[in-house]
């Protein structure tokens, strides 16, 4: 069973740069076929796709691409998300969440979620 | 940016028949698009209901179903019941590799 669970600090002032990393267990991450995606919902909000990678590369929510990287580190079975220059309105529970290949709208495995608050 | 746009509320009797719909804020959703609509409760993460426009996700009651309705992709769900009372999202792909989440539904049954 494949489980995935966000870690990272809950607190972030602005204009500092927010760090989550999603460790992945039950499935190995450089496996080919998945994709490795970020999601964002604000309190009382929708859900905002913020960007995935995955083996041959990475993709961007255009709105945030300027700010957002997403990185893998295949020895430790995680992916990481860096959103730089952060304000109040990246406060938001983040989740990472898993698809697959010809099916890449379905996440089919989702962390738990981490609340991330932008203040000073 | 293209929107993608849902209905922010909804309301079913118990037992009757809704239809959620998903479309753009400029042209049509199509299967190209390849949408997908999730279900999600309060403090849970989202759980997928339909992939690939009509796929049901393994584990969802046949009373929920997708397809294609005058250009919007539409979540239809059959015999509602207390416990669909949620939040639907819808997500579709606008090429590229960018997915997109409608604002979502706030389906209310009573």
């Amino acid at each position: 069973q494949v489980q995935l669970q966000e870690s990272g600090p809950g607190l972030v002032k602005p204009s500092q740069t927010l760090s989550l990393t999603c460790t992945v267990s039950g499935g190995s991450i450089s496996s080919g076929g998945y994709y490795w995606s970020w999601i964002r919902q604000p309190a009382g909000k929708g859900l905002e796709w913020i960007g995935r990678i995955y083996t041959s590369g990475s993709n961007y929510n255009p709105s945030l691409k300027s700010r957002v990287t997403i990185s893998v580190d295949t020895s430790k079975n995680q992916f990481s998300l860096k959103v730089s220059s952060v304000t109040a309105a990246d406060t938001a529970v983040y989740y990472c969440a898993r698809s697959v290949t010809g099916a890449a709208g379905n996440f089919d495995y989702w962390g738990q979620g981490t609340l991330v608050t932008v203040s000073s | 940016q293209t929107v993608v746009t849902q209905e922010p509320s909804f309301s079913v009797s118990p037992g009757g028949t809704v239809t959620l719909t998903c479309g753009l804020s400029s042209g049509s959703v199509s299967t190209r698009y390849y949408p997908t609509w999730y279900q999600q409760t309060p403090g849970q993460a989202p759980r997928t209901l339909i992939y690939n426009t009509n796929t049901r996700s393994s584990g969802v009651p046949d009373r929920f179903s997708g397809s294609i309705l005058e250009n919007k992709a539409a979540l239809t769900i059959t015999g509602a019941q207390a416990d669909d009372e949620s939040d639907y999202y819808c997500v579709v792909h606008m090429g590229n590799g960018i997915w997109v989440f409608g604002g979502g539904t706030k389906l209310t049954v009573l």
